[in-house]
């Protein structure tokens, strides 16, 4: 089984609907992160939690939401969808630990939403 | 603040010719470095990452790349490329462990017969 799981793997819906996307992981780490792709832009991170109680936002966070309901699951909404979030979404996760200088993300594979 | 500029959206080669991928950074600090691969309809893998010691690092699939502080540059580099290292590549810059990753905006590499 993937280690980052992401749900659904696809979507289509309509302006102004709520839509929800979720993210869960195996790896035990504390880290998790939403990153947003267009073509030719790169990702984007929307939003990152450190833990279940920090949550910070990244650079795009206007229009997202997020909860960490746990150390293992992190769900991104749009609460009012709209069609430049046309996107593809991934979660991410890495592990933290004091005295290592860094820590590798590990993606899912990815969410594709398409807003009407 | 950090960027990262990937010079050509799309670079195409032979099979079995050099595979070059450049990428320049920006940082005010020492930067940790990383390149990621994309292949097509999954997430992102990390292929090499430079964090401090030596500036040259392997990765994956045979994939290097050199850290040169003096050009703010990371360029990816393959002797021969094969038709399974077609994929979107993305360079990433980060100022350590506490702080997000900045991606460039990608590379798509095509391998040709």
């Amino acid at each position: 089984d993937a280690d980052v799981t992401q749900t659904p793997r696809n979507r289509i819906t309509k302006t102004g609907k709520r839509i929800m996307l979720e993210c869960s992981q195996t790896k035990g780490h504390d880290r998790m992160y939403w990153y947003r792709q267009d073509p030719g832009l790169g990702l984007r991170l929307i939003y990152y939690s450190f833990d279940v109680k920090d949550i910070n936002k990244g650079e795009i966070s206007d229009g997202y939401s997020v909860s960490r309901q746990a150390q293992a699951k992190f769900s991104l909404s749009l609460e009012s969808a709209i069609p430049n979030q046309t996107a593809l979404y991934f979660c991410a996760t890495s592990d933290y630990e004091a005295g290592v200088v860094y820590n590798e993300q590990f993606f899912g594979p990815g969410t594709r939403l398409t807003v009407l | 603040a950090q960027s990262v500029t990937q010079l050509g959206s799309h670079v195409s080669v032979s099979e079995g010719a050099l595979v070059l991928l450049r990428c320049n950074y920006s940082s005010s600090v020492p930067p940790y470095l990383f390149w990621y691969v994309q292949y097509p309809n999954q997430g992102l893998q990390l292929l090499l990452k430079y964090t401090t010691g030596a500036t040259l690092v392997k990765g994956i699939n045979g994939f290097e790349a050199e850290f040169k502080k003096s050009e703010t540059s990371f360029h990816l580099t393959k002797p021969s490329a094969h038709m399974s290292d077609a994929a979107e590549y993305f360079c990433a810059v980060s100022k350590g462990s506490n702080y997000k990753l900045t991606f460039g905006k990608g590379t798509l590499l095509t391998v040709n017969p």
